[in-house]
This record gives C-alpha cells, structure tokens and sequence, in this order.
C-alpha cells in the first residue's frame, strides 16, 4: 500500500510568496493530521481532520496559514504570505477511525525553506 | 492530555540492548501507550504500543509496570539503523482524543559501532 504523500519534497521560496503543501492520505483513513517540526519547538500538531471535517485547529500559528480537505484522498496546507520563520518541515499524517492502538502514518515531509 | 517524560539522550554501542525509558504518571486507564521512532530526514514511525501487558514484535518490546506510570522500549540488539529520536506518547482511545498527542522532544538514541 502506498503510504502518505506529500508534496513537494523540498521548496525553496522567498519571503511574501505563498506556499502550497499538498497530501494524500492512506486510503480509507478518516483522519488526517498536519504537524510542523522546528529545532526549537520540535513536532507540533498544526490542525487535524476528521472525514474532511476540520476538528481542531488550535496549533495554526496564526492567520497567515490555512488548512482545507476538499475530499477524503487531498489536503492542503497554505501559508500566506510566507516568512522566515515558516521555514520547517511539515508532516502529514492519517489514521483509520478504527486501528489498533490508533496507531499514526506519517508522511515523509515537505522541507519548507523561506528566504 | 497526560504527559510523557523521557531521556534527552541515549548512547548504546551496536549489538548491544537499548532500554529507553518513558514516564507517563498521569496516565489514564483507556491510555495506549505508544512508541514513535524518527530517523533522520524522515517522517516518525510506528515502533510499538501496548495498553497494559508487555509486548513483543519484530523491532522491539514494550515493557509496561504494573501500576502503568512508565514503560520501557526494548531494542534487544541496537544496530546502528537504530540510531533516532524515539518518542513515547499516549493515545487515548476516543475519537475526539485523536489528534491531540502530544509528541514532546523525546530520546535520541546514538549507536556506536
């Protein structure tokens, strides 16, 4: 089974521009989350999904970023307008409502530079 | 959310067991104890989890104490593949409960060959 994707792997942009993280979550899962992780703040949960449904979005930074899931395989993750400190790797992730353990799949990450 | 302390760091040389400890005193009782591994320049992994007995599977085993406040990750012989932040979190079973783990900064285990 394929696992999670993202895209893009590597993106490089400058200050002011927007940035699009795009995901494809297992097929089947019902959950999907996004994570930021930084040296200094570590794997932090941005907001996560639940049948498409945004569930808690407590962990945006603020205004700048925004989440949608416009159908059960595609979610995006949009920064607007970008700044340095954006600059991290950001996770995707799902799960089935029902698993052992609830047990977590994680994508391989986009690495977001902003210069 | 019940909380998870762990080791900063780790060493262990290669061949050897690696014991990595988790303390997690406000545990509730539908919390499942989970362990997470995160290689470099990758996403975190799924290693283990357990609710109350000990567990064992292909990369490691899961020692949980009787009363649930702490557990220990068993890597019966570490390689150096194995070198990674592990983390151990706590995963309630409730759905509304799904997302809100918090991963903390975990252990990071060096191995010397």
């Amino acid at each position: 089974d394929a696992g999670v994707i993202q895209s893009p792997r590597h993106e490089v942009t400058e200050m002011g521009q927007e940035v699009t993280l795009r995901c494809k979550p297992i097929s089947g899962h019902d959950y999907l989350f996004w994570y930021r992780q930084t040296m200094m703040r570590g794997l932090e949960l941005l907001i996560y999904f639940n049948n498409n449904v945004p569930i808690d979005d407590s962990g945006m930074p603020e205004d700048r970023f925004s989440a949608k899931m416009p159908n059960a395989s595609f979610s995006t993750l949009k920064i607007q307008p970008s700044e340095p400190r954006d600059s991290a790797v950001y996770f995707c992730a799902s799960r089935p409502l029902q698993g052992i353990g609830n047990t977590i799949y994680f994508g391989e990450g986009s690495w977001l530079t902003v210069v | 959310d019940a909380k998870t302390t762990q080791p900063n760091s780790m060493e262990s040389n290669e061949e050897e067991p690696v014991h990595l400890p988790c303390n997690h005193s406000t545990i509730s009782g539908t919390d499942y104890i989970h362990w997470y591994r995160q290689l470099p320049s990758q996403g975190p992994e799924y290693v283990i989890h357990g609710l109350t007995s000990n567990v064992n599977n292909r990369m490691a085993s899961l020692a949980i104490a009787e009363d649930r406040k702490s557990s220990t990750l068993i890597l019966h012989r570490a390689t150096l593949r194995d070198a990674a932040v592990y983390y151990c979190i706590l995963r309630g079973t409730h759905n509304t409960n799904a997302g809100k783990s918090t991963f903390g900064d975990g252990t990071t285990l060096t191995v010397k060959p």
